[in-house]
């Protein structure tokens, strides 16, 4: 079955680059209809979605983030990822991938990695 | 953007009961509604889609109505491992939102 796991630094200083990638296992990132997102979780708060890509490229972002967020993918590493820039502490938050099945849910999620903003 | 509002926040119960988490849309999303559950600790877990379709493997006791703007998700006979917080979610409109959730509580 399709497994994902998020990696990256756990600690990020503010003003600098946030980078997480997620490795999808047990299936192929290049499926038709499957959109490969990012979706962030303040503590102890409710579930933001950041954006989402296609295999192909296209991405779709979240307004409220979009001028510090980049997706992008790599079919060949079955791997996409997540750049966030100039953070700061009202970015540390769990960040999780998930795989959508358009038009409808997030059926499959990473376990999440944590991740502080702090000098 | 959409909004989401759930109703409760929160909300205590026993073993066996039944409870109903209502989550009302600030627009028309059809039936673009997903329900998940969230253990402490662990990432949401999708329980419907398409505010009625079961996810596989999820157990029958809990199911989805709604079309529009209000829908629902019950959970008939409350199991132990029930008791966690649930989260509605809209697929109609980027930005995709969530509800702010509702936390189940053993009463």
């Amino acid at each position: 079955q399709v497994q994902l796991q998020e990696s990256g630094p756990g600690l990020v200083k503010p003003s600098q680059t946030l980078s997480l990638t997620c490795t999808v296992s047990g299936g192929s990132i290049s499926s038709v209809g499957y959109y490969w997102s990012w979706i962030r979780q303040h503590p102890g708060k409710g579930l933001e979605w950041i954006g989402y890509i296609y295999y192909s490229g296209s991405t779709y972002y979240n307004p409220s983030l979009k001028s510090r967020v980049t997706i992008s993918v790599d079919t060949s590493k079955n791997q996409f990822s997540l750049k966030m820039t100039s953070v700061t502490a009202a970015d540390t938050a769990v960040y999780y991938c998930a795989r959508k099945l358009e038009p409808h849910a997030f059926d499959i999620w990473g376990q999440g990695t944590m991740v502080t903003v702090s000098s | 953007d959409i909004q989401m509002t759930q109703s409760p926040s929160s909300l205590s119960a026993s073993v066996g009961d039944r409870v109903t988490i209502t989550c009302r849309a600030s627009q028309n999303i059809d039936r673009y509604l997903n329900w998940y559950q969230q253990k402490a600790g662990k990432a949401p877990k999708l329980l419907i889609y398409a505010a009625s379709s079961l996810q596989s493997r999820v157990p029958s006791r809990f199911s989805g109505s709604g079309s529009g703007t209000d829908f629902t998700l019950t959970i008939t006979s409350l199991q132990p491992e029930d008791f966690a917080t649930y989260y509605c979610q809209q697929s109609h409109s980027i930005p995709y939102t969530f509800g702010q959730g509702t936390k189940l509580e053993i009463k």
